[in-house]
């Protein structure tokens, strides 16, 4: 079964600058997903951003983008110049490319945004 | 709009009332899915559905059942709840795209006494 670690439970970081957050995974296959969501105060989980294995170009999304490294099986994501608005919880998910399509989470880390 | 739509977003109920939280999308989805959020923990999958009439266990089914009758629609039932199903949870949709992401409802917080 794969599973999902996110090493740091809390975050801070000061407004504009930036902040890297951590995702190593345990798989046994080649092809998956991986992706970053985003829960605000509202509980609402909003996706961020999305890195397929097979591509070795990091995706990128505006100020959010990943430093993908399928060998040592990381996928951190970085955010650009922190926006009071990205304060949230984060997780890191695992999607299979066969089978259930779950996805597996992370138990997320919490990004403070400091004025 | 497309969207997935959860109620009630709140309930506060006793041990052994049963209750549904009913999950509704209007994508035309295939898939559609079952979470709880819990501390420490993360999101867990309680039940999935990959079509109508297909169900299946995820990590988490114990206490829970679920139906899939109509495509649009993915009820989750708690038939004898108890304090430890109280949960934050999730109904997630998506296309059978592995490439696509799964959307997700607003959440249910659930409070079992």
């Amino acid at each position: 079964a794969q599973t999902v670690t996110q090493s740091q439970p809390e975050m801070s970081v000061q407004e504009a600058e930036t902040v890297t957050l951590s995702c190593t995974y345990d798989t046994s296959e080649s092809d998956y997903y991986l992706f970053w969501y985003k829960q605000p105060p509202s509980r609402q989980m909003i996706l961020v951003i999305r890195q397929e294995a097979y591509k070795q170009q990091n995706a990128t999304e505006n100020r959010f983008s990943v430093n993908f490294q399928k060998a040592a099986k990381s996928f951190s994501l970085k955010i650009s110049d922190s926006q009071l608005g990205d304060a949230a919880m984060y997780f890191c998910a695992y999607r299979s490319d066969f089978g259930n399509e779950k996805l597996t989470f992370g138990t997320g880390t919490r990004l403070t945004i400091i004025p | 709009e497309a969207q997935v739509t959860q109620n009630p977003r709140y309930l506060i109920t006793v041990t052994g009332k049963k209750l549904t939280v009913t999950c509704s999308q209007n994508m035309n989805h295939e898939y559609m899915s079952w979470y709880r959020q819990d501390p420490g923990l993360g999101l867990r999958q309680i039940y999935y559905s990959m079509n109508v009439e297909v169900t299946d266990k995820g990590d988490v089914p114990e206490g829970y059942k679920v139906s899939r009758k109509e495509k649009r629609n993915f009820p989750l039932i708690l038939e004898s709840p108890s304090p430890n199903q109280t949960s934050l949870y999730f109904c997630a949709s998506s296309p059978l795209d592995r490439q696509e992401t799964q959307y997700f409802g607003p959440g249910t917080r659930l409070l079992v006494l």
